[in-house]
């Protein structure tokens, strides 16, 4: 079976340093999508990032940016300037078939 | 309205009894997806409707639990005889297109909790 691992259940960091969680994943497909979603205790899933597989070139979205080892199968996420808003679950997923497969999730806490 | 909106946001039930969930899609999104988060653990895809298309219910942890999409907008997620297993937040998701390309919006969930 395909599958998203997520190895830190749970990390904090000291609010304007960085972090980052940690993905591997499994996947037979070649062209691929994969994605960070933020969990807030809201429950809402709110996209963070999405990297395409056929671009070597790591996304960027503002303070959040991904390392992504295509051979390595590993996408890890870099929080740089953490603030305190960035305390949430935090979710990597790949895309199988037509439907999105998510590793367990990492609890990152922002510490003031 | 502008977002995914689910109903309820919360349901109590006792075990042996059926439970709907109501999930409204944003208008237009042809992709609606349901998955299921247990306490601390991930989420765990369950159905996927794109268009008219037969659905993926590859997803579906046994034959008490159904879904339906009427119309290709409002979708219905029916657990029937409910188990305390079954307790979790069931998480609903639209997307533009089904490929994946496009962004997913997720509702806020129903909180089940059978007794």
């Amino acid at each position: 079976a395909q599958t998203v691992t997520q190895s830190q259940p749970e990390m904090s960091v000291q609010e304007a340093e960085t972090v980052t969680l940690s993905c591997t994943y499994d996947t037979s497909e070649n062209n691929y999508y994969l994605f960070w979603y933020k969990q807030p205790p809201s429950r809402q899933m709110i996209l963070v990032i999405r990297q395409e597989a056929y671009k070597q070139q790591n996304a960027t979205e503002n303070r959040f940016s991904v390392n992504f080892q295509k051979a390595a199968k590993s996408f890890s996420l870099k929080i740089s300037d953490s603030q305190l808003g960035d305390t949430a679950m935090y979710f990597c997923a790949s895309k199988q078939g037509g439907k999105l497969i998510f590793g367990q999730g990492t609890e990152l806490s922002v510490k003031p | 309205g502008a977002g995914v909106s689910q109903s309820p946001s919360n349901k109590v039930t006792e075990k042996g009894k059926d439970v709907e969930l109501r999930c409204d899609p944003i208008s237009g999104h042809t992709a609606l997806y349901w998955y299921r988060q247990s306490l601390g653990q991930g989420l765990e895809f369950l159905i996927y409707f794109q268009g008219n298309s037969a659905p993926d219910k590859s997803g579906l942890p046994s034959d008490r639990f159904s879904a339906e999409r009427t119309g290709g907008s409002v979708s219905t997620l029916t657990i029937q005889r409910t188990q305390q297993e079954d307790s979790a937040v069931y998480l609903c998701a639209s997307s533009r297109t089904g490929d994946l390309q496009g962004k997913l919006f997720f509702g806020s969930g129903t909180q089940l909790s059978v007794l």
